[in-house]
């Protein structure tokens, strides 16, 4: 069964310090997502993209946070300069189409650690 | 702003015992999902509901939306352990462009 896959599981940096999230969402898929989760807390939308554009994107999803498909399969998340309140878990999704019927898929997430 | 509400937060059961999970949420939308967690894991989809009046079931969980009510519930049939899990409620966004989900119930199974 198609899945969506992520790498890599756990990533520890240094505030300060750039990071690429990787995804590769199911290969018949049109819309991507990136969700992330504090420790203990609810799943928060941060950034929708489709047709390499983003489609909606949450208050925090700032600046220092940017999205890209650089080619046909990857679809990363960077997050430029790393804040200590980054350290989350990071999900990537995909979907056939935008809401409705089509359900999201969601990867296994990377653990992102700041310190 | 679009909210989504589950209850309760936290639900400690004995095997055996049945219970309900309440999602209230404030969108039109007639959409919703529950999804499971696993401690550490990613989020596995357990029901799409896609109208007013949908009930779907698998094996000891039923879910059910009520659009008019704004309202869906998971309900816990004859509780085991295995259901031991966080579970959340998520509703499409006002574009379909993004889920909207609630604060998750911890449901932990006594044996």
């Amino acid at each position: 069964e198609p899945e969506v896959t992520q790498t890599p599981s756990h990533q520890v940096t240094q505030m300060g310090q750039e990071v690429i999230l990787r995804c590769v969402p199911i290969s018949n898929h049109l819309y991507f997502y990136w969700y992330r989760q504090i420790l203990g807390q609810k799943v928060e939308f941060l950034v929708s993209f489709y047709n390499n554009e983003i489609s909606e994107k949450s208050e925090i999803f700032d600046d220092q946070f940017s999205v890209e498909r650089p080619d046909g399969s990857n679809f990363t998340l960077k997050i430029r300069s790393t804040k200590l309140e980054d350290s989350a878990m990071y999900f990537c999704a995909s979907s056939e189409t935008s809401g409705g019927f089509y359900e999201q898929y969601f990867g296994p997430g990377t653990r992102l650690t700041v310190t | 702003e679009l909210k989504v509400e589950q209850n309760p937060l936290f639900l400690s059961m004995q095997e055996g015992k049945n219970y309900t999970i309440y999602c209230n949420y404030s969108t039109t939308s007639d959409r919703l999902y529950w999804y499971r967690q696993d401690p550490g894991k990613s989020l596995e989809s357990l029901f799409v509901l896609l109208s007013n009046g949908a009930v779907k079931q698998e094996g000891r969980l039923m879910a059910s939306l009520d659009t008019k009510a704004r309202l869906s519930t998971l309900h816990i049939t004859a509780a085991v352990h295995d259901l031991s899990a966080t579970y959340f409620c998520a509703v499409d966004g006002e574009y379909g462009n993004k889920l909207v989900f609630g604060a998750g119930t911890i449901l932990r199974v006594k044996s």
